[in-house]
Order: structure tokens, then C-alpha cells, then sequence
């Protein structure tokens, strides 16, 4: 059964960095690509950054664009997002999530991971 | 694009039936998804293509609409169905999310 487990949550200090990964199984990795969704506590879902398959197509949120960097390991089957200058307003529960079509027009998502909490405060 | 919901939160009972509706601020044709999520989970997918099931998605939940406006249906509400609801668009990036719906316990 496919299975997508967030680690690397914690709390973090205003500028600080952190680096959240995906573990992926259940399904071939290496076909699909994927994203990076978060929910602030008591808010709605913000979508954060997408990856495809290869690697080589990113998308970011402009609200993290300049700061996050996603990229993934096929071989490891593993999705990362490495976090730098972190903001009090990027506290929220980080979701890794699978992209549920193969065709690039249909962005939505059938597969989340449990997420992860990562608090910035100082 | 922006997904304006509606309403924000409802109160129903068991047996009820329940329609949440998304607008889009610029047509997005039928690329539309919804999701459920209960307190403490990650989101389910429930509709895709404005319209199409899930797999294993019970067929009291039925999505419909197209351009602008949207309509996520449940026929009839059953208590594993309190939750919050989102729509999301698919197709223009930024991926963008509505606001959410709370259905809750009349």
C-alpha cells in the first residue's frame, strides 16, 4: 500500500533552517511527481512546492520562493525540503503529497503523508 | 486564482443533504478537486475533475460545475462525514486551495 512519512519537523529559532524529508513506499517513486503542502495551525491548506518525477521541473509558492529548495532521491526513494530563513508565519504542519495523474494539467493530490510540525519561535 | 467557499462552517444532522460550493475567480474549466479532511488527518481526496469519484469514495459525495462555479454534494450526511472540506484547483500555478467548509453536528 502506498505510504508517505514525514520526519525532520521541530522547533526552530526565527532565520534558522530546517530540512523536512518524505519517506515513499508502496508505489514506483521515480514515476510521479510530488509536492509539499502546509497548514498553519486552525488555517487552511497553502500549497508550497512541486517536483516532477525527474527532478528537473520545480514550482514554489512565491511565499516561500527564495528560501525553500525542494529535490528529491529516486535511489532512496525520499522527497526533501531544505528551509532557510524561516519566518514565524511558516509555523504549520508540512504535508508531503503524491500527484494522483500522470498528466500535467490534473495537479491534485490522491496520496498525503501524516505531516509534520515545524514551529519557528524564538 | 483565488477559490472564494461557501459556506465558511454549517451545522446538519445525520441524514441531511449537504452542498458546499467553490467560485473560482477566473474559469478553470473542470479543474477542480475536492478534498475532506477530519481534525488531526492529512486531507482525502474525494472528487477529481470537478465531477469523478474517487476510487473507494462512498457515491453519497458527488462533485459538479464547471468555468466558475462548483458544487460538492453530500446526499446523505453520515457521522463520519464531520469534517472540513476544500476545494482545490489543478491546473494554474500557483495550486491554489479555498478557504475550507466545517461541517458540523446539528
Amino acid at each position: 500500500q502506498v505510504q508517505l512519512v514525514e520526519s525532520g519537523g521541530g522547533l526552530v529559532k526565527p532565520g534558522g533552517s530546517l530540512r523536512l524529508s518524505c519517506a515513499a513506499s508502496g508505489f514506483t517513486f521515480s514515476d510521479y511527481y510530488m509536492t509539499w503542502i502546509r497548514q498553519a495551525p486552525g488555517k487552511g491548506l497553502e500549497w508550497v512546492s512541486h517536483i516532477s518525477n525527474s527532478g528537473h521541473t520545480i514550482y514554489y509558492a512565491d511565499s516561500v520562493k527564495g528560501r525553500f529548495t525542494v529535490s528529491r532521491d529516486n535511489a532512496k526513494n525520499s522527497l526533501y525540503l531544505q528551509m532557510e530563513s524561516l519566518r514565524a508565519e511558516d509555523t504549520a504542519v508540512y504535508f508531503c503529497a503524491r500527484r494522483g495523474s500522470y498528466n500535467s494539467n490534473w495537479n491534485f493530490f490522491d496520496y498525503w503523508g501524516q505531516g509534520t510540525l515545524v514551529t519557528v519561535s524564538s | 486564482i483565488q477559490l472564494t467557499q461557501s459556506p465558511s462552517s454549517l451545522s446538519a444532522s445525520v441524514g441531511d443533504r449537504v452542498t458546499i460550493t467553490c467560485r473560482a475567480s477566473q474559469g478553470i474549466s473542470n479543474y477542480l478537486a475536492w478534498y475532506q479532511q477530519r481534525p488531526g488527518k492529512a486531507p482525502k481526496l474525494l472528487i477529481y475533475a470537478a465531477s469523478a469519484l474517487q476510487s473507494g469514495v462512498p457515491s453519497r459525495f458527488s462533485g459538479s460545475g464547471s468555468g466558475t462555479d462548483f458544487t460538492l454534494t453530500i446526499s446523505s450526511l453520515q457521522p463520519e462525514d464531520f469534517a472540513t472540506y476544500y476545494c482545490q484547483q489543478v491546473n494554474n500555478y500557483p495550486l491554489t486551495f479555498g478557504g475550507g467548509t466545517k461541517v458540523e453536528i446539528k
